[in-house]
């Protein structure tokens, strides 16, 4: 069975420091992963994926197969990146579903 | 173009009480989904539509809660009777497909449900 882990809850940073969510998963097929994130009172949006390969507002994240990890990273955080951020993996097949972790919230102190 | 809608944004009931949560997807989505998501957890998927017909409804728990979405576009979510474990938002997304290739889950603003 899929599982995600972010083993942590809280993680606090200042302002122009870098910041890295981790993010690790148990997949035995061919993973697909992707963050996504919740600002204060905003709906649960979708930040990046890995098959994109793409930066978002700055962050990348890189999926590590032999680490079986997709941390996000972010070189210069900013006081508006502070947000709840969710890991979710993708399983293929017959059930096309998301697995999400269960969290980590980033604040970007002044 | 407009977002996935739901309602209510809240509803406070008793246990063993009922309640049905409504959600409309955006237009053109053929995939809904709905999620829990229980304070301090992420959100877990509890059934998933492809148009009218179900394709995952394994963590659903079929004898108090059900779902239906009647001509492919919105659906609702009923849970009857109502358990405190039952307090949690509830969340509706919905994508273009099921599939990798186009796969952006769109969500709403949930329903918080509280229990007592």
């Amino acid at each position: 069975a899929q599982r995600v882990t972010q083993p942590e809850k809280l993680l606090s940073v200042f302002k122009g420091a870098p910041v890295e969510l981790k993010c690790n998963y148990s997949y035995s097929g061919s993973p697909e992963l992707f963050w996504y994130v919740q600002y204060s009172r905003q709906r649960l949006q979708l930040l990046l994926r890995h098959i994109s390969r793409e930066s978002i507002k700055g962050f990348t994240a890189d999926l590590n197969k032999g680490e079986t990890s997709f941390h996000l990273k972010k070189p210069f955080a900013q006081e508006e990146d502070s947000a709840m951020y969710y890991c979710a993996l993708y399983s293929g097949g017959s059930n096309y579903k998301l697995t999400f972790g269960k969290g980590t919230l980033l604040t970007v102190n002044p | 173009e407009a977002g996935v809608a739901q309602s209510p944004r809240y509803k406070i009931i008793e246990k063993r009480q009922s309640v049905a949560f409504w959600c409309n997807p955006i237009s053109g989505h053929a995939t809904l989904y709905w999620y829990q998501q229980i304070l301090g957890q992420g959100p877990k998927l509890l059934i998933q539509f492809q148009n009218n017909g179900v394709v995952d409804d394994s963590q659903l728990p079929k004898d108090r809660f059900s779902a239906e979405r009647l001509k492919g576009v919105d659906s609702t979510l009923k849970i009857q009777p109502a358990k405190l474990e039952d307090s949690a938002v509830y969340l509706c997304a919905s994508s273009i497909s099921g599939t990798a290739i186009s796969y952006e889950q769109y969500f709403g603003p949930g329903t918080r449900l509280t229990v007592t």
